[in-house]
């Protein structure tokens, strides 16, 4: 079972940020969070992830609370061809023998509009 | 430098028949997992070779499905038997390691069982 609660679904104008939550209540303190997405049909694609710190590359930003239950991820310019399902994922720990195996969920399906 | 290859992107195979996946990691890359999405559900793992051996396969479905990764690199998963509920989307995926790392995926291979 997924480890991460989100929205089904999500719209957001083109040009304005989107920001998509994730619940993870239950996260150890060495596990990490992780977003996907997949475009239509094609593979997933990774997007960001962090353990505590807030993390930004070229694609996004990630915000994880202070406490790590939860974080939102935010595409600070979204564009129509960021439709697509989100997924926020915290991966079985390796330190328990679960090695990086994701655990997708339904996700988040994101819909960028003009 | 090349991403995740998978062959091919389409198969049309009859039930009963044998069908032979192949994924081509990105080179260097010591993890292997091969995931799934059968029509209106999530992407499952099926599972996770480091380099030749299998690390864990709690994901695969039946004996009718088998993975090989001999000499760790390319990998294939055949199916035989096919049957009517294997049609799907199948998704190979590689990392370097285990932890503190993203898993980079092809764009998965189509497979029609008729």
């Amino acid at each position: 079972d997924a480890k991460t609660t989100q929205p089904p679904s999500m719209d957001c104008a083109e040009g304005r940020a989107a920001n998509l939550p994730c619940n993870h209540s239950t996260i150890s303190g060495n596990e990490y969070v992780y977003w996907y997405r997949q475009i239509h049909s094609q593979g997933p694609q990774y997007i960001i992830h962090g353990l505590k710190n807030n993390e930004t590359n070229e694609m996004a930003s990630l915000i994880i609370t202070e406490d790590r239950k939860s974080s939102t991820l935010i595409l600070p310019h979204a564009t129509l061809r960021d439709t697509a399902v989100y997924y926020c994922i915290v991966p079985d720990n390796i330190l328990t023998g679960g090695g990086n195996k994701l655990t997708f969920g339904t996700g988040t399906q994101l819909k960028v509009e003009l | 430098e090349a991403g995740v290859t998978q062959f091919p992107s389409h198969s049309v195979i009859e039930k009963g028949q044998t069908v032979t996946l192949r994924c081509d990691p990105i080179s260097g890359h010591d993890n292997l997992y091969w995931y799934r999405r059968v029509m209106g559900k999530e992407i499952k793992f099926l599972l996770h070779f480091v380099k030749e051996s299998k690390q864990d396969e709690s994901g695969m479905p039946n004996n009718r499905f088998l993975a090989e990764r001999t000499g760790g690199t390319y990998s294939t998963l055949k199916v035989q038997p096919a049957e009517l509920e294997d049609s799907g989307v199948y998704f190979c995926a590689s990392s370097q390691g285990l932890y503190n790392t993203e898993a980079f995926f092809g764009q998965g291979t189509r497979l029609t069982v008729v």
